[in-house]
């Protein structure tokens, strides 16, 4: 059972080089989540998808693009990395279907650990 | 913008001793979830709380959402090393999204 599947889970970029973290969930969930983590700032959310074929903006969005690929995989795009964006990054899906949605969990990758020199 | 403030940020403690970590916001949420972390892993869903008013409780932890469903807290009775890590709050916002509290490291010393 694998829930939430992050790769790769360790990068190391140079500014200005681009690189796209994959994610996929075989829970067969519609809403799909990307966070960054940085100490003393919880999760903040970068760009979320509600349902398959549509993507919106969260709290930190710049610097980043996202493709909702099919309803298993969601991808974060880096295009020209910064040091700022030196982060752990977590992928999460959440099932908003049936009666007790706001009970769901958001289901979480171990992450991606990204280091931007 | 919904914010969470989440307290204290750090708590180190010894094996046996109460503590609580608070959750508190200008906003009203649907709902609020806590989490813990681990190192190296994502964060794991501990409760949902819903209602204003709710307690719950998993063991030795209590979980508490306020009547105005704008704070939350978690009580830790009788602490055990193995409950250290990272605890956070998330309030329920619109489309399944999540507002995250900073978090609070929690180490429990034997």
């Amino acid at each position: 059972n694998a829930g939430v599947t992050q790769t790769p889970k360790f990068q190391v970029l140079k500014t200005g080089q681009s690189m796209t973290l994959q994610c996929a969930q075989d829970m067969n969930h519609n809403s799909m989540y990307w966070y960054r983590q940085d100490p003393g700032m919880g999760l903040r959310l970068i760009y979320y998808s509600a349902s398959e074929g549509t993507t919106d903006k969260g709290e930190v969005p710049n610097g980043y693009n996202v493709s909702r690929l099919n309803k298993r995989e969601f991808s974060l795009r880096l295009e020209s990395a910064a040091p700022s964006q030196t982060s752990v990054y977590f992928c999460a899906s959440r099932d908003l279907l049936g009666q007790k949605k706001s009970n769901q969990p958001q289901h979480f990758g171990d992450g991606t650990r990204l280091s931007i020199l | 913008t919904q914010l969470l403030e989440q307290s204290p940020q750090f708590l180190s403690i010894q094996e046996g001793e109460n503590l609580t970590v608070y959750c508190n916001s200008s906003s009203v949420f649907s709902s609020l979830q806590w989490y813990r972390q681990e190192p190296g892993e994502g964060p794991v869903l501990l409760v949902t709380v819903v209602t204003g008013g709710e307690v719950k409780k998993l063991k030795r932890l209590t979980f508490q959402f306020g009547d105005a469903r704008k704070d939350s807290s978690l009580h830790i009775t009788a602490a055990q090393p193995g409950d250290t890590g990272l605890y956070l709050c998330a309030g329920g916002t619109s489309y399944g999204k999540l507002t995250f509290g900073q978090g609070t490291i929690l180490t429990v010393h034997p």
